[in-house]
């Protein structure tokens, strides 16, 4: 399983760009990356998934560079309520996730 | 069909007692997972079914634990004699068979506190 590393903490105002990375040295070929947001007291919710380039949706934007050993999470003009922990995971088996300690995000007006 | 469903949302028990949760996956999705997250950390793996079949169990699904999905639809996870260190949130999630399989739609959660 290819570990993920991604930052402990972000600050961030609102209406800014944040990006998110996270280096996985090790993802194997057939792995994608898959990135969750999660509210305090709420299940992580799925917001994007890649396996190389670019991928976009009308939540965020994931880029993977060609060697595919770290990849970016985008989120446009944040508000508060973006305010969350992002976790990054590398994988492709259906045995389960696993979750690090992910980046806890922090909007302030 | 909104989404996962999870019941109790909370659950007060003290230490001893049996507990049971209940998780209701998205109607089409064969594919149930349980995790287990306490504060600070993310979600941890515990068990995983594919329809009825319980095919994956992690380390931490000791023997007081016990999960089941008796028609592949609704699962139940059950901890006997429980302990202070089983207080935390319980996950549910389920996913496609066939989606990607890190593509999981996870539900609100039981708190269990174990006093």
């Amino acid at each position: 399983l290819a570990k993920t590393t991604q930052p402990i903490s972000m600050d961030s105002y609102e209406g800014q760009e944040v990006n998110i990375t996270c280096s996985h040295n090790n993802i194997a070929t057939n792995d994608y990356i898959t990135w969750y947001q999660q509210f305090p007291s709420q299940g992580p919710r799925f917001i994007i998934q890649g396996y190389k380039t670019k991928v976009t949706n009308e939540v965020a934007s994931l880029f993977i560079p060609a060697d595919r050993k770290s990849s970016t999470l985008s989120l446009p003009r944040v508000s508060l309520s973006d305010t969350a922990v992002y976790y990054c995971l590398v994988g492709e088996r259906a045995d389960g996730l696993t979750f690090g300690k992910g980046t806890h995000l922090i909007i302030q007006p | 069909d909104t989404g996962v469903s999870q019941n109790p949302r909370h659950k007060i028990t003290k230490r001893g007692q049996n507990v049971t949760f209940r998780c209701d996956p998205i109607s089409e999705h064969n594919r149930l997972y349980w995790y287990r997250q306490t504060l600070g950390q993310g979600p941890e793996f515990l068990t995983y079914f594919q329809n009825e079949a319980q095919l994956e169990k992690s380390r931490l699904l000791s023997d007081r634990f016990s999960a089941e999905r008796p028609k592949g639809s609704f699962s139940t996870l059950e901890i006997q004699r429980t302990e202070q260190g089983d207080s935390a949130m319980y996950l549910c999630a389920s996913s496609a068979e066939t989606g990607s399989p890190y593509e999981q739609y996870f539900g609100p959660g039981t708190r269990l506190t174990v006093t």
